[in-house]
């Protein structure tokens, strides 16, 4: 069973550009959430898809940050314009339930640095 | 919203085994308790969770005592693959407050 995909894997901007990411959840998989987690510490929820339809997303600086999942699939998070307490890394992770209790598959991650 | 305490760091050697224990003293009635594990340049991994007593699988074992308030997570014969970050989380059904903490960083050394 092929895993979470998320690319980039790296990328490097300087402040105010804009960078998005990409993620592929594990096929079947209903829930999809995008963590930020910044060296150090533990992943950060950032938002939480229930197919096309956000269930959460209190955690996310919508100022400036920006998730889709139009077709209930793949989804791309979005920056703009970045700041440099953005570097950090962006995990994507899906599951089978709603419930965060079931399991998260977590893919690699892209690890974001601002310049 | 069930807050979670682990030690930040801990140091052992291979084949030995490694106890992490987590303190969750407000865990309501409906929580459950789950572990991740997170090598570095990953995404963290599920390892194991239950709900009391004692849970085991091919990777740990989970030992939670009669009041749920802390829990212990246990590696048998540790290696030094064994070396990552590990997270106890807490949070039930239709409870959507479960969060990763800073995690407690496990080294392995030989």
């Amino acid at each position: 069973e092929a895993g979470v995909a998320q690319s980039p894997r790296y990328k490097i901007i300087e402040k105010r550009q804009s960078v998005a990411f990409w993620c592929n959840p594990i096929s079947g998989h209903a829930t999809l959430y995008w963590y930020q987690q910044i060296l150090g510490q533990g992943p950060k929820l950032l938002i939480q898809f229930q197919n096309n339809g956000v269930v959460d997303d209190s955690q996310l600086p919508k100022d400036r940050f920006s998730a889709e999942r139009l077709k209930g699939v793949d989804s791309t998070l979005k920056i703009q314009p970045a700041k440099l307490e953005d570097s950090a890394v962006y995990l994507c992770a899906s599951s089978t339930r709603t419930d965060r209790i079931h399991e998260q598959f977590f893919g690699p991650g892209t690890r974001l640095t601002v310049l | 919203l069930a807050k979670t305490t682990q030690p930040i760091s801990m140091d052992s050697y291979e084949g030995q085994e490694v106890n992490i224990t987590c303190s969750h003293n407000n865990i309501a009635t409906n929580d459950y308790i789950t572990w991740y594990q997170q090598f570095p340049s990953q995404g963290p991994r599920f390892i194991i969770q239950g709900y009391k007593t004692k849970v085991t699988n091919e990777v740990a074992s989970l030992f939670i005592p009669a009041d749920r308030k802390s829990s212990t997570l246990s590696l048998p014969r540790v290696s030094l693959s064994d070396t990552a970050v590990y997270y106890c989380l807490v949070g039930g059904l239709n409870n959507n407050d479960m969060r990763f903490g800073a995690g407690t960083r496990l080294t392995v050394k030989p």
